[in-house]
């Protein structure tokens, strides 16, 4: 069990470009799970796979956001068009389920985004 | 819509003294409840979490926390505090396990 990944760790962009992050799960989890966390606020609900299948998505989620989980194992986040209300931590997690029932979010590093 | 207010800010607690962080949640019915604890660098780790049975629920790193349906609260305590507890500790409410909003956060400083 090596945790859950996310690369890049920083990414600093200009307004108007688009950025790509990915997050890689723990092996054998079958949910996955984005967040975007801005300074001093709590993580926020982005959107969650279920292997491949992305099953819900925050109203956050503008169209400018698409993300996918090819096959089931990594994900990518992709922004288009990036604003500057775009810079923010970006956190992935993933789960599978516990002998009790339910499902505990592991959580990645994060990515941290600056939008200049 | 479920929503949680962590009324600290930032809390200072001397080394081996109690530590108590507040958890207020709305929510309409019995939500799913959690404690992370993210530290410079790290990602978020759950200390502890509360779906049903037993309010007190006790966690990982000598953590444990109480939920009181009638206050709609799940506050967060330990009772001797170490260095390594110095961290921003967030608590967590959702409909179930995987839609979780969190609240902003309350950073605790251990002084020596």
């Amino acid at each position: 069990d090596t945790g859950v990944s996310q690369n890049p760790r920083h990414k600093i962009t200009k307004r108007g470009q688009n950025v790509t992050f990915r997050c890689d799960p723990i092996s054998e989890h079958n949910r996955l799970y984005w967040y975007r966390q801005t300074l001093g606020q709590g993580p926020e609900f982005l959107t969650y796979f279920q292997n491949e299948a992305q099953l819900e998505k925050s109203r956050l989620l503008s169209d400018r956001f698409s993300a996918e989980r090819p096959k089931g194992s990594f994900s990518t986040l992709e922004i288009q068009r990036t604003e500057q209300g775009d810079s923010a931590m970006y956190l992935c997690a993933s789960s599978s389920l516990q002998r009790q029932g339910s499902y505990e979010q592991y959580f990645g590093p994060g990515t941290r985004l600056t939008v200049t | 819509a479920q929503s949680v207010t962590q009324p600290d800010i930032h809390i200072t607690v001397s080394e081996g003294a109690s530590l108590e962080l507040r958890c207020n949640y709305s929510y309409g019915a019995t939500p799913y409840l959690f404690w992370y604890v993210q530290s410079p660098g790290q990602g978020l780790q759950l200390l502890l979490k509360y779906f049903s049975g037993d309010t007190l629920v006790q966690g990982i790193k000598g953590f444990e926390a109480e939920f009181k349906r009638s206050q709609s609260s799940f506050n967060l305590r330990k009772p001797s505090v170490h260095w390594s507890d110095a961290a921003e500790y967030f608590c967590a409410v959702g409909p179930n396990d995987y839609k979780l909003s969190f609240g902003a956060g309350t950073t605790v400083t251990v002084r020596a």
